[in-house]
């Protein structure tokens, strides 16, 4: 039982290249999320989804496409990476019949 | 909308002794839970204690308890007979249960000293 996986784990990108994270939940959760973590602002909701096929936006959206294509899968998709999206990316899953939410590891993306 | 704030970006306490962080949120929901995650240097996010808002009673986990005063929306975590491993970077973070997203304080650095 892996719980919440990312990969990758570091990248760097030039400014503009295109990227996609990927997010892998096996505990059958309904709700993922994908946050950015930058020094001093904690972590900030990019967006969410409550189910497969469906996607929200959260907080900071500008500059991230999101999919849900099967249900344990969360994708996040840079299309013109920027300096300003430098940060670490957590992804997260939760039952809807319970509120507490499942961390994945990080991700530390670097855009020069 | 939904806010949560912490005061102390930087704690620190000695071994053994009790430290108290802050946090304060607002909220026009009725249905809502608060939590202190802790993110210690391996980045990864560990739940450290959970509150019901519905419930009255403050909750305790061995070491940690919170006192989840609700009219003031105040929500501060106690660390009894602190740890070296207890150093970590602690978010306080509150769920809707309307809008099922969490959103978290800046968070406080707490360095426990030998």
């Amino acid at each position: 039982n892996a719980g919440v996986t990312q990969t990758p784990k570091f990248r760097v990108l030039k400014t503009g290249q295109s990227m996609t994270l990927l997010c892998a939940q096996d505990m059958n959760h309904e709700y993922m999320y994908w946050y950015r973590q930058d020094p001093g602002m904690g972590l900030r909701l990019i967006h969410y989804s409550v189910g497969e096929g469906t996607t929200a936006k959260g907080e900071v959206p500008d500059g991230y496409n999101v999919s849900r294509l099967k249900k344990q899968n969360f994708l996040l998709g840079l299309e013109s990476a920027a300096p300003s999206q430098t940060s670490v990316y957590f992804c997260a899953s939760q039952s809807a019949g319970y509120n507490e939410q499942f961390f994945g590891p990080g991700t530390r993306l670097t855009v020069l | 909308a939904q806010t949560v704030t912490q005061s102390q970006p930087e704690m620190s306490v000695q071994e053994a002794e009790t430290v108290t962080l802050s946090c304060t949120y607002d909220t026009s929901e009725n249905n809502y839970y608060l939590f202190w995650y802790k993110q210690p240097p391996s980045r990864q996010m560990i739940l450290v204690i959970r509150q019901e808002a519905y419930k009255q009673q403050n909750a305790t986990e061995n070491r940690f308890s919170v006192n989840f005063q609700k009219a003031a929306k105040s929500f501060s975590l106690k660390i009894s007979d602190s740890q070296l491993g207890d150093t970590a970077m602690y978010f306080c973070a509150l769920y809707g249960g309307a809008t099922n997203k969490l959103i978290f304080g800046t968070g406080t650095l707490l360095a426990v000293q030998p």
